[in-house]
């Protein structure tokens, strides 16, 4: 079993929708959990972190985390064109940040 | 706030031979980690320093790459000889304390091995 897993395939959605990404990884003492977001061709740029179990809002973005299921997810509000990109779960945990591959989110005009 | 710098922003080298990449990170940020993407996949953790020690370098691939960080600021990563499968983009990012604490990457070193 991976580390941390991002499995859906390339997500489409509709300009306004709400855009949906999950994430689970399999060290259960993981502490800290991060969502980035990379441009094609960029480097990732950190869009949100989360601690504890429950929700995490920040603007357009919420990140939800349940430790006992171990899973984390972001949530895209009003998604608009300029979110179009690849975002990617990260994990702390035994002093070591594990990355998922990635997921591809685009938003449709 | 400046931010993670690197450079050279490209590289591209014939396998064999040598190549080093340079990273200065946030002001104030102890830790400093050296990652190879691929394309296609996420960022894999090469090296990780704490201040001028070396936290984790199980993923190093030691026979290689090396890399250091003298005085606890800058660092370089070097990798010699080079072969076809380094080919990728290699991103440095701080922060300031451990894995804990958010890590902000700088724009990374595209390298090409031909």
């Amino acid at each position: 079993q991976k580390e941390v897993e991002q499995n859906s395939g390339p997500l489409s959605v509709p300009e306004g929708a709400i855009a949906s990404l999950n994430c689970t990884y399999s060290d259960r003492g993981s502490q800290s959990f991060f969502w980035y977001r990379q441009y094609s061709g960029k480097s990732p740029e950190l869009i949100m972190f989360i601690y504890s179990n429950g929700d995490k809002e920040d603007g357009r973005f919420t990140a939800q985390l349940n430790k006992a299921s171990q899973y984390v997810s972001l949530l895209i509000r009003d998604s608009q064109p300029s979110d179009s990109a690849t975002y990617l779960c990260a994990v702390g945990g035994n002093n070591r940040l594990a990355f998922g591959k990635g997921n591809q989110v685009v938003v449709i005009p | 706030e400046a931010g993670v710098a690197q450079s050279p922003r490209y590289k591209i080298i014939e396998k064999r031979q040598s190549v080093a990449f340079w990273c200065n990170p946030i002001s104030g940020h102890a830790t400093l980690y050296w990652y190879q993407q691929i394309l296609g996949q996420g960022p894999k953790l090469l090296i990780q320093f704490q201040n001028n020690g070396v936290v984790d370098d199980s993923q190093l691939p030691k026979d290689r790459f090396s890399a250091e960080r003298l005085k606890g600021v800058d660092s370089t990563l070097k990798i010699q000889p080079a072969k076809l499968e380094d080919s990728a983009v290699y991103l440095c990012a701080s922060s300031l304390g451990g894995v804990n604490q958010p890590q902000h990457f700088g724009d990374g070193t595209r390298l090409s091995i031909l």
